[in-house]
C-alpha cells in the first residue's frame, strides 16, 4: 500500500550546520509531495511543495526534489538555526482527496 | 479567520465511555480529515471526507467512526474507548481534487483513555 518512511530522528546539530532529513515514499499513481512542519504544542503547517516530477519545492532557506526515480523528497537546509528545531513530516496528497504522513523526524539543533 | 477548530483541547475518558470530537473549518474547503499522532507513529490518517456526502477510511479506521454534518464540521466518534486510543487527534481540511493545495490543521485534542 502507500506510505512514507523518514529517517529516525532525532536529528541533533549545530547551529549554522547542513541539514538532510531523509524522505522515501511507496506510492499508487502521481501524488503531490509535501514537508509540513510542527512546533511545540502546535499543529502541522506547510514548509514546502511539489507537484510533479523534477519540481523543486523551496521556503525559508529548505529545499526538497521530487525524484521519481529513486521516490524520494529529501528536506535540506544549507545553515540551520536553533529556531529551526521542530518536528518534520514528509506527506502525499493524490488527486482523491487522500493525505497521508510519514512519522515524522525531531530536529533538534544547538547554539 | 479561526481555520479550523477543534473541540474539545482536551480530555479524559474511562474505558468504554463514548465521545465525539469536534472539527469545524471556515475556509470553504471541501475535503477534511481526522489524523492520530502517536509518538514515533507520525500522524495516521483515520478518515477522511473528501467532499460533502463522501466518508472514506484510512490507515487506521477500526474504533472510529465519522461523520460529515455539512461542509464546515467533520465529526470523529468513539463508541467505546479504549486506553489503545489514547493519542492526540488532529482535524484538518484542504481543497479537493487540486493536488498541490495544502492541509490546514487544528490546534488538536489530547484524549487520554484510562
Amino acid at each position: 500500500g502507500d506510505s512514507v518512511t523518514q529517517m529516525e530522528g532525532p536529528v541533533t546539530l549545530s547551529e549554522e550546520a547542513f541539514l538532510t532529513i531523509n524522505c522515501t515514499y511507496t506510492a499508487t499513481g502521481y501524488p503531490s509531495l509535501f514537508w509540513y512542519v510542527q512546533y511545540p504544542g502546535e499543529g502541522l503547517q506547510l514548509l514546502l511543495k511539489a507537484t510533479k516530477a523534477d519540481d523543486k519545492g523551496s521556503n525559508k532557506g529548505f529545499e526538497a526534489t521530487y525524484r521519481k526515480e529513486t521516490t524520494s523528497f529529501h528536506l535540506e537546509k544549507g545553515s540551520v538555526q536553533v529556531s529551526d528545531s521542530a518536528v518534520y513530516f514528509c506527506a502525499l496528497k493524490w488527486s482523491t482527496g487522500k493525505l497521508i504522513f510519514g512519522q515524522g523526524t525531531t530536529l533538534q539543533v544547538k547554539p | 479567520n479561526a481555520g479550523v477548530t477543534q473541540t474539545p483541547k482536551f480530555q479524559v475518558l474511562k474505558t468504554g465511555q463514548s465521545m465525539t470530537l469536534q472539527c469545524a473549518q471556515d475556509m470553504n474547503h471541501n475535503s477534511m480529515y481526522w489524523y492520530r499522532q502517536d509518538p514515533g507513529m507520525g500522524l495516521r490518517l483515520i478518515y477522511y471526507s473528501a467532499s460533502e456526502g463522501t466518508t472514506d477510511k484510512g490507515e487506521v479506521p477500526n474504533g472510529y467512526n465519522v461523520s460529515r454534518l455539512n461542509k464546515r464540521e467533520f465529526s470523529l466518534r468513539l463508541e467505546s474507548a479504549a486506553p489503545s486510543q489514547t493519542s492526540v487527534y488532529f482535524c484538518a481540511s484542504s481543497e479537493y481534487g487540486t493536488l498541490n493545495t495544502e492541509a490546514f490543521f487544528g490546534q488538536g485534542t489530547r484524549l487520554t483513555v484510562v
